[in-house]
């Protein structure tokens, strides 16, 4: 079955900390993966997306994720973490055909103590 | 920029009422979705769209319905609105070409009482 999950429910770190969120997926092939964040009482929005190739991405705000095949993950990260980086963050996984869906890890919670 | 617009931020209704939940997108892109949003459940499907008039089922399209009448409005329906569709709802568009790359309104939060 296809499924992501996101290990950490909430993590708090301290402004100017490095940050790491985990995700990892079931999916039977190679599928399009992405990061998406959700600030308070908003939309989802896009900040990375990985196709094909190089396995590490760069995204939006500084962030970057990287793609472990053998791990089946695509962690998140971000060198120095800003006060306005506390937000939802969903990690997705969405097939290659027009018939496929984008599947919603179910999120997690960043908190940044200033 | 694409700008995916839902028409309510928030709604409070009654049990039994209709409920529509509106969503316009002015990007001229194929592709609609609605999805519910739950603490620790992430986004499931509900409905979506790949043309005007057509609908597809998603994951938990039980007591809801959908409309695309036109091209950048797709509105989903709560027939006779229940407690247990409180919730926060998400409409999102992309186009045909890059399907899977999702631009999302700002959500309703719909409680229903």
């Amino acid at each position: 079955a296809q499924s992501v999950t996101q290990p950490d429910i909430h993590i708090t770190v301290s402004e100017g900390a490095s940050l790491e969120l985990r995700c990892n997926y079931s999916y039977g092939a190679t599928p399009y993966l992405f990061w998406y964040v959700q600030s308070p009482g908003q939309g989802l929005q896009l900040l990375l997306k990985y196709f094909s190739g190089d396995t590490l991405v760069q995204g939006i705000k500084g962030f970057e994720a990287e793609f472990k095949r053998s791990q089946s993950s695509f962690n998140l990260r971000k060198p120095s973490v800003h006060w306005s980086d506390a937000a939802e963050y969903f990690c997705a996984v969405g097939g290659k055909t027009s018939y496929d869906k984008v599947i919603f890890g179910p999120g997690t919670s960043l908190s940044v103590i200033p | 920029d694409v700008k995916v617009t839902q028409s309510s931020r928030y709604l409070v209704k009654r049990t039994g009422e209709k409920v529509f939940l509106e969503c316009v997108q002015d990007m001229d892109h194929e592709n609609m979705f609605w999805y519910r949003q739950d603490p620790g459940l992430g986004l499931r499907l509900i409905y979506f769209s790949y043309d005007v008039k057509m609908k597809e089922k998603g994951d938990i399209p039980e007591g809801y319905s959908v409309s695309r009448e036109k091209k950048e409005r797709f509105s989903l329906i709560l027939e006779s609105a229940s407690t247990n569709q409180t919730s926060m709802y998400l409409c999102a568009s992309s186009p045909q070409l890059a399907k899977n790359i999702q631009y999302f309104g700002a959500g309703t939060r719909l409680s229903v009482l």
